[in-house]
């Protein structure tokens, strides 16, 4: 089975701290996501990964960062936290690889859910 | 654009009962993908089900059905005899079809509480 692991399940953090939240996926998959969950939006992209070093925005970058220098393991740094940044944090991930097309399922963590005093 | 609208954000049905989730989403894409996830209270979200825009044929399995309609832009999402494990957030989500990021846009949710 895929497993998708995000570093904390729940954190606290102050207004204008540096946050990092990691995740590590172990089925060696090329594509990378984090989402923010808000109630009644849904899922929004913040970022993604296509493979190594490389890195997309999503639909809400503003005032988030990424990092992605192994294949394994995809970050999201929120540079200076502000209270409008706490939410529920997914990451997913998923293969891509020539011939299995875009259909692919993406496999998710717990979750973190973070709160910004 | 993409859209997907989940317009019920709520549900409460007694076990046993059937219950429908509707999904219904907009693209000018001619080809997609259309997704259910599941969300227990654990918070991970669980894949249920992938079908493509060419394949409107129906699908059962066990207690679960989805009912796609191209003509309608309609995906919904049928339990049949409910239980108490089925409460959870659904999500419905839509990608298109050649995208190497397959980006996927989610509707807002519909929360399903089965009462013992």
């Amino acid at each position: 089975d895929v497993k998708v692991t995000q570093s904390s399940r729940y954190l606290v953090k102050r207004t204008g701290e540096k946050v990092f939240l990691e995740c590590v996926q172990d089925m060696d998959h090329e594509n990378m996501f984090w989402y923010r969950q808000d109630p009644g939006l849904g899922l929004r992209l913040i970022y993604f990964s296509y493979d190594v070093k490389m890195k997309e925005k999503g639909d809400i970058p503003e005032g988030y960062s990424v990092s992605r220098e192994k294949k394994e393991r995809f970050s999201l740094i929120l540079e200076s936290a502000s209270t409008n940044q706490t939410s529920m944090y997914l990451c997913a991930s998923r293969t891509f690889r020539a011939g299995r097309g875009a259909g692919q399922p993406q496999h998710f963590g717990d979750g973190t859910r973070l709160s910004i005093l | 654009a993409q859209k997907v609208t989940q317009a019920q954000t709520e549900i409460s049905v007694v076990e046993k009962e059937d219950v429908t989730l509707d999904c219904v989403y907009e693209t000018r894409d001619t080809t997609y993908y259309l997704f259910w996830y599941k969300q227990p209270p654990s918070g991970e979200l669980v894949f249920l089900i992938r079908r493509n825009s060419f394949d409107e044929q129906n699908e059962i399995s066990g207690r679960y059905s989805w009912n796609f309609q191209k003509s309608t832009s309609s995906f919904n999402f049928t339990i049949t005899a409910s239980q108490v494990v089925d409460s959870a957030v659904y999500f419905c989500a839509l990608s298109p079809f050649n995208n190497a990021g397959n980006m996927l846009t989610f509707g807002g949710g519909t929360r399903l509480m089965v009462k013992p």
